[in-house]
C-alpha cells in the first residue's frame, strides 16, 4: 500500500544546510509535496515536484527526487531560526480529487 | 492571498455529542477534503468531495461521519456521536481544477477535544 517515510527529528546549526530526506513507496506517484507546519499552526505548502523531475530550485528550497530508488529530499540552504518546524514529505497521483499521503513528519531544530 | 478557512478554532465536547466543523474553502476551488492529525501522528486522509459528492473516503470516515456543501461557500465535517479517539485537529483543504496544477491549500486547522 501507499506509504511515505522520514526520520523524525534533525538538528542543524543556523547558517547551515539542512537537508531532510523521505522515502515512498508508490512508484505511481505523480505529485510529491514538502509542507510545513509551524506549532499550532495549519500545513504550509513548501514546494512540489512532478515526478518526471529530478531536481526543484525555488530560492532557499531545493528539492532532489530520485524515482528510482523513490526517494525524495528537502534542502534548505542557510538555515534560519524560522525554519524550526514539522516539514512533512507527501505524495499523490495524477488526478484533481487525489488524496495526499503524508510521511510521519521531521522535526527541524536550529542551533545558534 | 486567498486562503482557507476553518472555524471554530478548538472545540471542546462531549463523547456522544454531535459537532460540525465548519471550512471555508478558496473562492475559485472546486475540489474539497478533510484530513485529520491525531496529536503526534501522521496527517490522515478522511474525504475527497466533488461536483456536490463524495469523491473518496478513507476507511476512518465511517457512517458517523459526513460532509456537506450547504451553499456555495462552506463545507462542513459532520461528526454524529463523537468518540474519544475522535479528538484530533481536523483541517479541511481545497484545490483547484487546474490541469496539471494539484496543490491542495489547507486551513489552519480546527482542534477538537473530546472529554
Amino acid at each position: 500500500g501507499e506509504d511515505v517515510e522520514q526520520s523524525l527529528f534533525l538538528s542543524v546549526r543556523e547558517g547551515d544546510s539542512s537537508v531532510i530526506n523521505c522515502t515512498y513507496t508508490d512508484s505511481s506517484s505523480t505529485y510529491l509535496y514538502w509542507y510545513k507546519q509551524e506549532p499550532g499552526a495549519g500545513l504550509q505548502l513548501l514546494t512540489y515536484i512532478f515526478s518526471n523531475m529530478d531536481m526543484k530550485q525555488d530560492q532557499r528550497l531545493t528539492v532532489l527526487l530520485n524515482k528510482k530508488d523513490k526517494h525524495l529530499s528537502l534542502r534548505i540552504a542557510d538555515t534560519q531560526t524560522g525554519d524550526s518546524a514539522i516539514y512533512f514529505c507527501a505524495e499523490s497521483m495524477d488526478s484533481s480529487a487525489s488524496k495526499i499521503i503524508f510521511g510521519s513528519g521531521t522535526r527541524l531544530s536550529i542551533r545558534p | 492571498e486567498p486562503e482557507v478557512t476553518q472555524t471554530p478554532s478548538h472545540q471542546v465536547t462531549q463523547m456522544g455529542q454531535e459537532v460540525i466543523l465548519r471550512c471555508v474553502p478558496i473562492s475559485n476551488h472546486l475540489y474539497f477534503y478533510w484530513y485529520r492529525q491525531i496529536l503526534g501522528q501522521k496527517v490522515e486522509f478522511l474525504v475527497s468531495f466533488y461536483n456536490n459528492e463524495i469523491s473518496e473516503k478513507s476507511e476512518i470516515f465511517d457512517d458517523q461521519f459526513s460532509v456537506e456543501r450547504p451553499d456555495g461557500s462552506n463545507f462542513t465535517l459532520k461528526i454524529r456521536s463523537t468518540k474519544l479517539e475522535d479528538s484530533a485537529m481536523y483541517f479541511c483543504a481545497s484545490n483547484a481544477d487546474r490541469a496539471g496544477i494539484y496543490e491542495q491549500y489547507f486551513g489552519p486547522g480546527t482542534r477538537l477535544t473530546v472529554t
